[in-house]
């Protein structure tokens, strides 16, 4: 089992939609999460740090349920821009520091 | 302020060469990271330096791959001998967390893309 899943995607949806990413992790010593964003032969980009309490950024609403080990990502009013790969990203503690990222969920959002 | 900057951003090599990557983090960040990513594929942890601490090697897949970090900033990533999977893009990251804290965001440079003919 892989340390961080995420939904396999593709998501394919219409403008205007809203979609919703999951993500869980294995390793109960994960201290901090984090969603970026990865556009199309480009680097990743930190989109939200996920915080216990949840968290909203305009559009954007992050939760985390530690009881669960579970992260999500909520995009509301999805626009074209948001047409990306989105990963998930959980930092810890294990014998050392340790980063782990998901495979990512490729969104397409379409007009 | 400058963010993270890679170079060369594209190197194109024949199997069996030696090539090096370079890493400058963005100014005062304590911690760098590699990983690589292959076409179509996650984020592959390669090593992590933090400080003057012992970098974590463990991410690196070969002996071939070795990397150095000099005066606590640039860094450099080593790949002996090249094979052909060896070519992705090689991404570097640097965040400011100091020991202890595992809360700081990694911010990424743009990447080497590395083929290996």
């Amino acid at each position: 089992r892989k340390e961080v899943e995420q939904d396999p995607g593709p998501f394919n949806v219409p403008e205007g939609a809203t979609v919703a990413f999951n993500c869980t992790y294995s390793n109960s010593a994960s201290q901090s999460f984090f969603w970026y964003r990865q556009d199309c032969r480009k680097e990743p980009k930190l989109l939200m740090s996920v915080y216990s309490s949840g968290n909203e950024d305009g559009r954007f609403t992050a939760q985390l349920n530690r009881a669960s080990q579970y992260i999500s990502l909520l995009i509301r009013d999805s626009k074209l821009s948001d047409s990306a790969t989105y990963l998930c990203v959980v930092n810890m503690r294990a014998g050392g520091f340790k980063t782990i990222f998901g495979a990512g969920t490729r969104l397409f959002v379409k007009a | 302020g400058a963010g993270v900057s890679q170079s060369p951003s594209n190197k194109v090599t024949e199997k069996g060469k030696d090539v090096e990557l370079r890493c400058d983090p963005i100014s005062g960040h304590t911690a760098l990271y590699w990983y690589r990513q292959s076409l179509g594929q996650g984020l592959e942890f390669l090593i992590y330096f933090q400080g003057n601490s012992a970098p974590d090697k463990s991410g690196l897949p070969s002996d071939r791959f070795s990397a150095e970090r000099t005066g606590g900033s640039v860094s450099t990533l080593t790949i002996q001998r090249t094979q052909q999977e060896d070519s992705a893009v090689y991404l570097c990251a640097s965040s400011s967390r100091t020991s202890g804290r595992v809360s700081d965001t990694q911010y990424f440079g743009p990447g080497t893309r590395l083929t290996v003919l």
